[in-house]
């Protein structure tokens, strides 16, 4: 069965605290693993997507990576705006996702 | 950019109504996904729709069923709410072939009292 486990579950840090967020996925053939950010009450947005191991991909203060069993979101230098829950998704062989629980993300000034 | 427009962003409807909640894209998608989101239960799939008229079961499809008329439009009907579907509902489209990516509409809150 695939499984995608986020972690931490919650994560506060200090604005220009860099960190990074852990997704762990076994799935049967890997199809792409996606990066979303979801802002309270609204539809995750897309951020991400990485298809093989050794990949990297940035968007401002984000930084994406990918090995054989899991990813980083590293941030560098956070923001009170990047605050958000970060969620993963790795797709498989037959084209489904598989959704991680996601990690809530604050930023204090 | 992707739009994905969800009809209604907040529903409160009585037990035992018939509710309906459309999506619309506007990328010429095959793939659409109806997912409901629950706190500590994550993003759960409840259909899907390879394309126009087909339509296929995801993990929770119990108490929904769902209609695919036109390429662009998805709905997902209740066809006698319960307290239980209460949740935020997400529509998310995507093009055929593997590895696409999903994009999401804003999601439509439902409460069912």
């Amino acid at each position: 069965e695939d499984q995608v486990t986020q972690s931490p579950e919650a994560l506060r840090l200090q604005e220009g605290e860099s960190s990074s967020l852990n997704c762990s996925y076994t799935v049967s053939g890997l199809r792409g693993l996606f990066w979303y950010r979801q802002d309270p009450g609204k539809g995750p947005e897309f951020l991400f997507t990485l298809y093989s191991a050794g990949e990297e991909k940035e968007k401002e203060r984000l930084k994406a990576t990918l090995t054989k069993k899991e990813s980083f979101l590293h941030i560098t230098a956070p923001k009170p705006e990047d605050s958000a829950t970060y969620l993963c998704a790795a797709g498989n062989a037959g084209n489904m996702l598989t959704f991680g629980g996601g990690t809530r993300l604050m930023v204090k000034p | 950019d992707v739009k994905v427009t969800q009809s209604s962003r907040y529903l409160v409807k009585r037990t035992g109504e018939k509710v309906f909640l459309e999506c619309v894209q506007d990328m010429d998608h095959e793939n659409m996904f109806w997912y409901r989101q629950d706190p500590g239960l994550g993003l759960r799939l409840i259909y899907f729709s390879y394309d126009v008229k087909m339509k296929e079961k995801g993990d929770i499809p119990e108490g929904y069923s769902v209609s695919r008329e036109k390429k662009e439009r998805f709905s997902l009907i209740l066809e006698s709410a319960s307290t239980n579907q209460t949740s935020m509902y997400l529509c998310a489209s995507r093009s055929s072939g593997s590895g696409n990516t999903i994009y999401f509409g804003e999601g439509s809150w439902l409460t069912v009292v």
